[in-house]
């Protein structure tokens, strides 16, 4: 499994663009990148996923370089309800697939 | 937007007392995983299950942990004899056979004492 590395927290204001960068050099080619939220004491929850380029849903962007070894997750225009731990997680996708997750990073928008 | 279930959100027991922890799962999706979040720390995988059996389980998942889909729609992870250091937030998933796309439940709190 590709290792992880992310900031252990990150502060914004609201209003503003977040970008969390996650460090991941050995990434194997069949693995995906992988972002999940999760607040306090409720479940992660899938915000985006991506394998190359750059992937853009109603929620985040997903920013990936050629090299695939590093990713960014990009929030724009955060609010205070977007402070969480925002996870990168790196592995081949598919229902029988555990995921491992880090320490995430702590994001704290303040007002 | 389908939701993965579970209760009780919080349960207090003593240690050496069976739980049961229970999770209805999205009804369509086949694979259905445990994890654990001991307070402060990662969230960590404790079992896989799929075709009515576990398919994958790490060092946590002892003989002390059962998982049992006893009806088609519930999933349960059953704790044998509760320890101070299974006190953790367990966290039910199913996942989506087609996109891999993982849905976790609200939790449940677990406090040993």
């Amino acid at each position: 499994l590709a290792k992880t590395t992310q900031p252990i927290s990150m502060d914004s204001y609201e209003g503003q663009e977040v970008n969390i960068t996650c460090s991941h050099n050995n990434i194997a080619t069949n693995d995906y990148i992988t972002w999940y939220q999760q607040f306090p004491s409720q479940g992660p929850r899938f915000i985006i996923q991506g394998y190359k380029t750059k992937v853009t849903n109603e929620v985040a962007s997903l920013f990936i370089p050629a090299d695939r070894k590093s990713s960014t997750l990009s929030l724009p225009r955060v609010s205070l309800s977007d402070t969480a731990v925002y996870y990168c997680l790196v592995g081949d996708v598919g229902a029988g697939n555990m995921l491992t997750f880090g320490g995430g990073t702590r994001l704290m928008v303040k007002p | 937007e389908p939701e993965v279930t579970q209760t009780p959100s919080h349960q207090v027991t003593q240690m050496g007392q069976e739980v049961i922890l229970r999770c209805v799962p999205i009804s369509n999706h086949l694979y259905f995983y445990w994890y654990r979040q001991i307070l402060g720390q990662k969230v960590e995988f404790l079992v896989s299950f799929y075709n009515n059996e576990i398919s994958e389980k790490s060092e946590i998942f002892d003989d002390q942990f059962s998982v049992e889909r006893p009806d088609g729609s519930n999933f349960t992870l059953k704790i044998r004899s509760t320890k101070l250091e299974d006190s953790a937030m367990y966290f039910c998933a199913s996942v989506d056979s087609e996109t891999g796309g993982y849905t976790f439940g609200s939790g449940t709190r677990l406090t040993v004492v």
